[in-house]
């Protein structure tokens, strides 16, 4: 079975800030791992994934994440943060071969002030 | 290209009220379908999720039925609402070679 938590349910950031979002995972089998962007009253968007490939993912809007088996984590991170980038953000784990079920975290909301 | 509609974008309904919620994807075949909800603050849960025609899995015990009539259309139902049934509800596929998820835009349902 797999399970997603997402640490710290709001994040505030100043524009420019680093932004780092965290996610950690639970799973019985290697992952596939995802991060999710929802922007207000709409639907979520890819913003990157890991399926067992390079464990440095890069994605879409300067986003990357680092897949760390050892740590079980998938941390979102943007060196420098900017006011477009105030958005809920998801992240979500399937078993390869399982991903009628992906499971996403209670989801980080994310604010950047001036 | 491969598209989801989802309608309606928002809904009003009294207590009791009967639910149709539908979801179409267009530009491929034989694709995952899910219907998750999002309630406000929370995170988003797995309602339905269904592999082929009429092959539909429930993932928790709830005032909701889903139906797959044709390949590529999924409507979530419900036929007496419950205030408990308010929420965001995106519509989701997955390509049936692929593994990403993609959500369509989501329906508003407020039950007065």
């Amino acid at each position: 079975a797999q399970s997603v938590t997402q640490l710290g349910s709001h994040v505030s950031v100043s524009e420019g800030a680093l932004v780092l979002l965290r996610c950690n995972y639970s799973s019985s089998v290697p992952p596939y791992l995802f991060w999710y962007v929802q922007y207000p009253n709409q639907g979520l968007q890819l913003l990157l994934k890991y399926t067992s490939a390079a464990t440095l993912v890069k994605g879409i809007n300067g986003f990357e994440a680092e897949f760390k088996k050892s740590e079980t984590s998938f941390h979102l991170t943007k060196p420098s943060a900017h006011m477009s980038d105030a958005a809920e953000y998801f992240c979500a784990v399937s078993a390869p071969r399982g991903y009628n079920k992906l499971i996403f975290g209670a989801g980080t909301r994310l604010a950047v002030h001036p | 290209s491969q598209t989801i509609h989802q309608w309606p974008a928002t809904l009003v309904q009294p207590v009791g009220s009967p639910l149709s919620l539908e979801c179409t994807v267009e530009g491929t075949s034989n694709p995952n379908l899910y219907w998750y909800r999002q309630a406000a603050g929370r995170g988003l849960q797995l309602l339905f999720y269904s592999v082929g025609i009429g092959q539909i899995s429930s993932e928790v015990p709830q005032n909701l039925s889903a139906s797959r009539p044709q390949d590529r259309q999924f409507i979530l139902s419900s036929k007496k609402l419950l205030l408990s049934d308010s929420g965001f509800y995106l519509c989701a596929w997955i390509p049936s070679s692929g593994n990403t998820i993609y959500f369509g835009e989501g329906s508003w349902l407020t039950v007065v």
